[in-house]
């Protein structure tokens, strides 16, 4: 079974500058999840999808910080404009909703790095 | 609110036994879930608890209070590659949004 998909893999942007991050998740996977993971710190929720519609968005910073999954199943997370402080780890991860134990099939991808310079 | 603690660092001898605690306060509980995350890795599943007790999976064991909102992760006959951060993650609701603690640093020594 192929893993959760991340693209790129590392990036490199300026202050002010935008920057879009692309995840596939796990096959069938109806439940798509997008974290920030700041440097020494456990993984924080910014946006949950069910299909394509938004479960828990809460924490993510509507002001800068967009996200779509517009067919289902592979999504994207846009940050416009970058601040320093965005400079973190983000991660994808994807689940099933069928009551598979322990852990519903919840599989993380191996995030984009991103630094705000 | 939702507040996850875990200690920030430890160290340990290979060969010996750690017990890395977690404390949580969190509106709703579903489980109690421990990832091992290596150093520009992804988060990996090693354990899960949603009734009181230990549940041992090798040289893995996890504990869980719920009236105590405590649990602990126990790794046994330690090794190298155990040097990781230790996630605690609680699940709010059926199955799947979760709260993670800050992660604690697992050094192995030789």
């Amino acid at each position: 079974e192929a893993g959760v998909a991340q693209s790129p893999r590392y990036k490199i942007i300026e202050k002010r500058q935008s920057v879009a991050f692309w995840c596939n998740p796990i096959s069938g996977h109806a439940t798509l999840y997008w974290y920030q993971q700041i440097l020494g710190q456990g993984p924080k929720l910014l946006i949950q999808f069910q299909n394509n519609g938004v479960v828990d968005d809460s924490q993510l910073p509507k002001d800068r910080f967009s996200a779509e999954r517009l067919k289902g199943v592979d999504s994207t997370l846009k940050i416009q404009p970058a601040k320093l402080e965005d400079s973190a780890v983000y991660l994808c991860a994807s689940s099933t909703r069928r009551p598979t134990r322990p852990n519903y099939g919840y599989t993380f991808g191996s995030g984009t790095r991103l630094t705000v310079v | 609110g939702q507040n996850i603690d875990q200690p920030t660092e430890m160290t340990a001898t290979e060969g010996a036994i750690v017990q890395i605690n977690c404390t949580y306060q969190t509106s709703g509980f579903n489980g109690l879930f421990w990832y091992q995350q290596h150093a520009g890795e992804a988060p990996t599943f090693l354990s899960y608890n949603v009734l009181d007790g230990l549940e041992e999976k090798g040289r893995f064991s996890s504990f869980l209070s719920r009236s105590k909102g405590y649990s602990y992760l126990l790794l046994k006959e330690l090794q190298m590659k155990d040097s990781a951060s230790y996630l605690c993650a609680v699940s709010r609701n059926y199955g799947q949004n979760f709260v993670f603690g800050p992660g604690t640093r697992l050094s192995v020594l030789p």
